[in-house]
């Protein structure tokens, strides 16, 4: 077990709707980001937070959105739901997010948009 | 181009025996560092293995060793002793550069392990 838990496990929702996912980190790690999974691909980035502010964002519009907290959980929310937002949302966190640092993923969010 | 690449999209392995999954890389940066993860159809990437690329010796946890030939941009992942127990998808992926920047994934390679 990694020590990051993201809830719900599962979620359906319509197209147009809003969501939010929810992580808790691995205690005593300041770094959250947040990937996205469609199936059959690799991890996607979509953005990574650090003390609370956002610290790098991948290729994602802005109805992907984040926060961090000061107990360095994190959320991430999707407006405006479509079709193809339907992937497993993965979750990490590390304690600086450093180049040799390892990432300590969730077991994800599955999102089925419909 | 893709930054990371894994061209098997399947492999399948007997019991016991040893297996070999391929990627290369595509970086300009002279600092940068290379993951291997294992996803079970649970869903979590569990860290196997890791390699810096100023690192001189090839990475090696238990099981796995990471061959890694900085000229031709490989990094392959060596399973020794296959266990039923490692039939997952199998992820490459680099961070590029120095501070806090992202993973980059390949697009896996699923493994089977046969009794």
């Amino acid at each position: 077990e990694t020590g990051v838990t993201q809830s719900p496990t599962h979620l359906i929702k319509t197209r147009g709707q809003q969501v939010t996912l929810r992580c808790s980190s691995q205690s005593g790690h300041n770094t959250v980001s947040w990937y996205q999974q469609a199936l059959g691909q690799g991890p996607q980035f979509i953005f990574q937070y650090y003390r609370e502010e956002e610290n790098g964002r991948g290729n994602f519009p802005p109805r992907f959105s984040g926060l961090q907290f000061p107990n360095y959980s994190s959320e991430l929310n999707v407006n405006a739901l479509e079709l193809d937002d339907s992937a497993l949302y993965l979750c990490a966190s590390s304690f600086r997010g450093l180049t040799n640092e390892k990432l300590f993923f969730g077991s994800g969010t599955q999102l089925s948009v419909l | 181009a893709q930054k990371i690449t894994q061209t098997q999209p399947g492999m399948f392995v007997q019991e016991k025996e040893a297996v070999t999954l391929d990627c290369t890389y595509d970086t300009s940066d002279q600092s940068y560092g290379l993951f291997w993860y294992k996803q079970p159809s649970s869903g979590e990437m569990i860290f196997l293995i890791y390699q810096g690329s100023y690192d001189e010796q090839n990475a090696t946890e238990g099981r796995y060793s990471l061959n890694f030939q900085k000229a031709r941009k490989s990094a392959n992942l060596v399973i020794s002793a296959s266990q039923l127990g490692d039939s997952a998808m199998y992820f490459c992926a680099m961070r590029e550069g120095t501070g806090r920047r992202a993973l980059t994934f390949g697009s896996g390679t699923r493994l089977q392990v046969q009794p």
